[in-house]
């Protein structure tokens, strides 16, 4: 296994569209993490699942943001009518369920929203 | 919410210890303090975590008081690979189980 993968690693839109993210977790981990970050900051948790059920959706995030993961595999992470704001690295993260602190990221996607 | 704080920055020389240092209030009782490091265009990489007192793996050490308000972690004998920020992470359980990444610290390892 050759870790979490991300696409598209880079996504520009305009302001109003809607973009979809993917993240293929390691294979054998259960649970799946999604973070933004901004330059110069710490990773924001947005939301995690084990398995296929969504745990835990950060109570800041817009709810213009959703997130599945239908087969408890891959996960995809929508942000729908993107504003400026929404510019940033998206980091997906996966890891075994007893073993939540440490965490495998992937490369990230990096939203630009013209 | 959790909040963290961390130096900024950090200057150090090949070979030296580094100690940073992370202040974080309010975090889960029951829930482990994490370290991550990370480089320019990459996610952030597990270092170790712990519990309470000292913890120790092949790659750096971990020391977090009784009172868990803050945690401390060190890099024994750093090299110019060492370049990059270190984060904190801690777990903030009172809305539901929030993951708290500290705004990081920036190492800088001179020759």
């Amino acid at each position: 296994d050759t870790g979490v993968s991300q696409d598209p690693r880079h996504k520009i839109t305009k302001r109003g569209q809607n973009v979809t993210f993917r993240c293929d977790p390691i294979s054998e981990h259960n649970r799946l993490y999604w973070y933004r970050q901004t330059l110069g900051q710490g990773p924001e948790f947005l939301t995690y699942f084990q398995n296929e059920a969504q745990l835990e959706k950060s109570r800041l995030l817009s709810d213009r943001f959703s997130a599945e993961r239908p087969k408890g595999s891959f996960s995809t992470l929508e942000i729908q009518r993107t504003e400026q704001g929404d510019s940033a690295m998206y980091l997906c993260a996966s890891s075994w369920r007893d073993r939540t602190y440490e965490q495998y990221f992937g490369p990230g996607t990096r939203l630009t929203v013209t | 919410l959790a909040k963290t704080t961390q130096p900024i920055s950090m200057d150090s020389y090949e070979g030296q210890e580094v100690n940073i240092t992370c202040s974080h209030n309010n975090i889960a009782t029951n829930d482990y303090i994490t370290w991550y490091q990370q480089f320019p265009s990459q996610g952030p990489r597990f270092i170790i975590q712990g519990y309470k007192t000292k913890v120790t793996n092949e790659v750096a050490s971990l020391f977090i008081p009784a009172d868990r308000k803050s945690s401390t972690l060190s890099l024994p004998r750093v090299s110019l690979s060492d370049t990059a920020v270190y984060y904190c992470l801690v777990v903030d359980d009172n809305y539901g189980q929030n993951f708290v990444f500290g705004p990081g610290t920036r190492l800088s390892v001179l020759p």
